[in-house]
Parts: structure tokens; sequence; C-alpha cells
């Protein structure tokens, strides 16, 4: 079936620790995005990628690296420099950057 | 001010109610987005809208462009329509409302 899968579902780490989440999506969609959801808060836009080789910063990119490698993959870096990385991040993807996104599960990240 | 403005922020009806979430926006817009959050905090995406309305199954939205508001319908609401409902923008930039909770109590 297609879809869009990120992983691990739940992920605990260590203050100071880099962290990479995991999206991979079989839909054939050129646009991906990761998303940063907090208790309270709507979805905020951390970085988005149009095609592969490129990739442009969201609203709160502070912290976070991506890579876009690959059409199926768009994984997400937590670096040390990311001051509040406690949050749930949701990735999703789309066929153009102004069409009907589909979304992953989330990864709920902890750090402790 | 939020670019995207959703109205209720909480909501609790009666299996069977009709039910109106409202999303106002203040941007350019290419289009219009209602998601719908699930506890385990998956997304599923209900609508994509830049005109007019669109219904599925016992779900219909509307969007006005020229008074930059849209509204999801839920008719004869049922206990698993539960869920965070939410609003986002695409254009230049993407924007989101903070949701709307929604409870159908039995």
């Amino acid at each position: 079936d297609g879809g869009i899968t990120q992983s691990p579902k739940y992920l605990f780490r260590k203050e100071g620790q880099n962290v990479t989440l995991s999206c991979e999506q079989n839909l054939n969609h050129d646009a991906m995005y990761w998303y940063r959801q907090d208790p309270g808060q709507g979805l905020r836009l951390i970085y988005y990628s149009q095609i592969v080789n490129d990739f442009q910063k969201g609203d709160i990119a502070e912290g976070y690296s991506v890579s876009r490698e690959k059409k199926e993959s768009f994984p997400l870096t937590v670096t040390s420099a990311q001051k509040n990385p406690t949050a749930f991040y949701l990735c999703a993807s789309s066929s153009g950057i102004y069409q009907q996104a589909f979304f992953g599960q989330g990864t709920r990240l902890t750090v402790v | 001010k939020n670019e995207v403005e959703q109205s209720p922020q909480n909501l609790t009806a009666q299996e069977g109610e009709f039910i109106t979430i409202n999303c106002s926006y203040s941007v350019g817009i290419s289009a219009l987005h209602w998601l719908q959050q699930h506890p385990g905090g998956g997304i599923v995406s209900l609508f994509m809208l830049s005109s007019g309305k669109k219904k599925h199954g016992r779900l219909i939205a509307t969007i006005n462009i020229q008074e930059k508001h849209s509204s999801l319908h839920i008719t004869a609401s049922h206990p698993r329509d539960s869920a965070v409902y939410i609003c986002t923008t695409t254009g230049n930039q993407f924007y989101f409302g903070t949701g709307t909770s929604l409870t159908v109590i039995p």
C-alpha cells in the first residue's frame, strides 16, 4: 500500500545528543515537509523540500537539519543546538507544494 | 494576531448533532486544507479547497475566498468523529490554525 512512514513512533535521547528522525514515502511525491507540534500549539513548519537535493527553511528551522538525497526519503536531524527538542514531529508529502498533503503517524521525541 | 484563526477551540456535542468549525485567515492563499488529528497524533487530510464546497460522506467543507473564511461541517456527528480538526493554508507560506478539539458524546 502507498503511504508515508515515520519511525520510530517514540524516541528518547539524552540532552546534547543529535538524533535523526526517519520519513519515507512511496507515493512518488515530489514535495516533503517536516512539522513540529507542541501541546496547545498548532503545527509549525521546520523544513520542506520541493524536489530532490533541494530544501527550504520553514518558520522554526534553527537547531534542525535535513537532507533530500532520494525522492522517497526526507530525514530530519534534531541537533544539540535545538533548545527545546521535546515535541511531536510530523512528516508529510504531497505531489506538489500546493497539493493535498499526506501525513505520517508522527514521532514523539523526548529529550531527558 | 495569528494568520489563521479557528473557532471554537473546544467543542463538545451530543451524538447526532450538526457541528460547524470555522476558520478565518488574513493571508493570500492558493488553497486551504482541513486536517483531522486523532488522539494518537496521526493526521488525515480531509479536504483541500481553493473555492466553493466539497463533500465527503458526512463531512462538508466550504470556502469563501472574498471573505477569507472556511467552514467544516459534520452532519449526524458520531463519537468516532472525536478528534482535533486543523485548518491550514498554503500559498507563499504555510499557516496553521491551533485546532479545534471536538468531543462527541454518545
